[in-house]
């Protein structure tokens, strides 16, 4: 069973519109959670980190599920710039040792 | 951004060879990492350095074999590699081991085994 979960996509989509990406992970015990961005042939970088209360930063808005074992990530009026892979990160209690979704793709089209 | 490189940025290679990949961190962060991104999979951690002890091996074959002289450079020693290990691999730093810690990724060498 894999530690993270994600729909690979491809999610094609207009530019302004809205799109959501969820990503489950199995450890129940895990206690940190991110999502880093990757573009084409780039090493990831990081979006954001998860907080359980859910956080926001700018036209992003994460949210953490615990009782679900589920992190969301969702992106308000798309840009083309927004055209990337999304990659869910799950940490490990105890240690740094981070565990990677295989990313959902998202296309946003003019 | 410069705050973790990598060299060198490709590299081909023949299964006798042996070869280093070089990663350099600047952002003043006591653990290191590798991992090993190949196509339609996800990110796989290989080893974790922190303070210049390696904390993590995660069954990783001898072939790779990781050296760390100093909190700020990290090497991955390759030698009688497979054409399966082709594939992006990927330095990343962060403060501690801590969790929660973020990384911060180098660019990566995409490695080709012939």
């Amino acid at each position: 069973r894999k530690e993270v979960e994600q729909d690979p996509g491809p999610f094609n989509v207009p530019e302004g519109a809205t799109v959501a990406f969820n990503c489950t992970y199995s450890n129940s015990a895990s206690q940190s959670f991110f999502w880093y961005r990757q573009d084409c042939r780039k090493e990831p970088k990081l979006l954001m980190s998860v907080y359980s209360s859910g956080n926001e930063d700018g036209r992003f808005t994460a949210q953490l599920n615990r009782a679900s074992q589920y992190i969301s990530l969702l992106i308000r009026d798309s840009k083309l710039s927004d055209s990337a892979t999304y990659l869910c990160v799950v940490n490990e209690r105890n240690f740094n040792k981070f565990y990677f979704g295989s990313g959902t793709k998202l296309n946003v089209k003019p | 951004e410069t705050g973790v490189t990598q060299t060198p940025r490709h590299l081909v290679m023949g299964m006798t060879n042996k070869k280093s990949l070089k990663c350099e961190q600047h952002l003043g962060h006591n653990a290191m990492y590798w991992y090993k991104q190949s196509a339609k999979k996800p990110l796989e951690l290989m080893f974790v350095y922190n303070f210049k002890e390696q904390t993590e091996n995660n069954s990783v074959p001898s072939r790779f074999s990781p050296e760390c002289p100093n909190s700020s450079h990290l090497f991955l020693h390759l030698h009688t590699l497979q054409p399966e290990d082709s594939a992006l691999y990927l330095c990343a730093s962060s403060q501690g081991v801590e969790v929660g810690e973020t990384q911060y990724f180098g660019p990566g060498t995409r490695l080709l085994v012939l």
